[in-house]
């Protein structure tokens, strides 16, 4: 399985929701990261967890909460998200840090609209 | 920030015709790779070229390296409707920092 699998593919919601979007692979990777890409933009980094736990976060609002329940999944929960955090949302996985070169497994992504 | 700056943005050119992407950055790096990235679709590895290498091949593609100008260049020869896609380079110390990306547009 050389696969990153994302779902949900589109995910709708009101600023008061709670949701949460949901990333799998199988290839024994060790580290696993969210991406947010807006349109027309480069992917921006939000978090990255190694060996399942979270080595980087990139300053990101607390309505975005990571979780690493085991090597091969990846969440992010969506708590009173706002308009401006519409975007696509990219898991990606690599072999980990101690592989030489960070080579990265992207998923199709999980595009989000906020209303 | 070790964000690459691809150039150009945005390339148009015929089915058949070779199309260039330039990547400069700005800090030292272990290494730098290039994604494709078709619309509103993940990112796809294309290639790797570490930093004691100059030039790397792999099918219709060739990545250059010059680390002592900070830059790196995609070339994908005889172009495809199917290259038709964006393109970015990502820079590595850790983690991966992806530039701006140039779009392709490759007319059949």
């Amino acid at each position: 399985d050389t696969e990153v699998t994302q779902t949900p593919k589109h995910l709708v919601m009101g600023m008061t929701n709670k949701k949460s979007l949901k990333c799998e692979q199988h290839m024994g990777h060790r580290a696993m990261y969210w991406y947010k890409q807006k349109a027309k933009k480069p992917p921006e980094l939000m978090f990255v967890y190694s060996y399942e736990k979270l080595s980087i976060n990139e300053s990101v609002p607390s309505r975005f909460s990571p979780e690493c329940p085991n090597s091969s999944l990846l969440n992010l929960h969506l708590h009173a998200l706002q308009p401006e955090d519409s975007a696509l949302y990219l898991c990606a996985s690599s072999q980990g840090p101690t592989s030489g070169a960070n080579v990265l497994t992207f998923g199709a992504g999980s595009r989000l609209t906020v209303l | 920030s070790q964000q690459g700056e691809e150039d150009p943005q945005a390339l148009s050119i015929q089915e058949g015709e070779n199309a260039t992407m330039n990547c400069s950055y700005k800090t030292s790096i272990n290494n730098l790779q290039w994604y494709r990235q078709n619309s509103g679709r993940g990112l796809v590895h294309l290639i790797l070229i570490r930093s004691n290498e100059r030039e790397k091949h792999s099918g219709r593609l060739r990545v250059t390296l010059d680390t002592s100008k900070k830059s790196s260049s995609l070339l994908i020869t005889a172009s495809r409707a199917a290259d038709t896609a964006s393109y970015f380079c990502a820079t590595e110390n850790t983690p991966l920092v992806f530039g701006k990306g140039t779009r392709l547009s490759v007319i059949a």
